[in-house]
């Protein structure tokens, strides 16, 4: 099985800057890689798959990059329905299919 | 547009069978391009993936749950269920289901999930 790391568990940055999550597979899942959002109480909303392509309707603010074991989520410029938990989630070797723990990310 | 609804009883007791239902609505469950499956959360924690099925019936299961995991699919329906067994409180969570999409590159398929329903709380107690 795949173990996804993610990097940090909580990342505090103010509404207006730039935030950088990560996400290390455990060996290389190429570029089978999709980042979800999930805020308190819904269901996770599909971000990015392919580790760079955006979901449909999702903003150019968010993009994706990396291939192998090192992937990277950026959010260009936080707003403030941007807060909420972020997990990488690999489907390269199935199954299963594994996710990371998340990274919170909160109002500094 | 697509939605997906799950349905089941909130309340199980330990030892008996968790049962869940996933209604597909706004789509055919038996489209070519899709696999239909379930995900977890358990209270304060992280996602895990309990399984997949396509519409002709053939499935992939987490193997850390495989001996307790059936998932079926009623194309006549248009829905697919979850039943875990011999449950426990470990089992306690919020139980999604999602489809699968994706492509399928000589033989082997590579599935994210696209399409959420908006989750239902299973709790195992006495």
């Amino acid at each position: 099985e795949i173990v996804m790391t993610q990097s940090p568990a909580t990342l505090s940055v103010s509404p207006g800057e730039r935030a950088t999550l990560s996400c290390r597979a455990s060996q290389s899942v190429s570029s089978n890689l999709a980042w979800y959002q999930q805020k308190p109480g819904q269901a996770p909303r599909l971000l990015i798959y392919g580790a760079s392509t955006r979901a449909t309707g999702i903003p150019a603010r968010f993009s994706g990059s990396g291939s192998g074991t090192e992937f990277t989520l950026t959010i260009s410029s936080l707003q403030s329905e941007d807060f909420a938990v972020y997990y990488c989630q690999q489907y390269n070797n199935w199954p299963p299919n594994t996710f990371g723990q998340g990274t919170k990310l909160e109002i500094k | 547009q697509l939605q997906l609804q799950e349905s089941g009883p909130g309340l199980v007791k330990p030892s008996e069978t968790l049962s869940l239902t996933c209604t597909v609505s706004g789509g055919s469950i038996s489209s070519s391009s899709y696999y239909w499956g379930w995900i977890r959360q358990p209270p304060g924690k992280g996602l895990e993936w309990i399984g997949s099925i396509y519409y002709s019936g053939s499935t992939y299961y987490n193997p850390s749950l495989k001996s307790r995991v059936t998932i079926s699919v009623d194309t006549s329906k248009n829905q697919f269920s979850l039943k875990l067994s011999s449950v426990t409180a470990a089992d306690t969570a919020v139980y999604y289901c999602a489809r699968h999409r994706g492509i399928a590159v000589a033989g082997t398929g590579y599935y994210y999930m696209d399409v959420w329903g908006k989750g239902t709380t299973v709790t195992v107690s006495s």
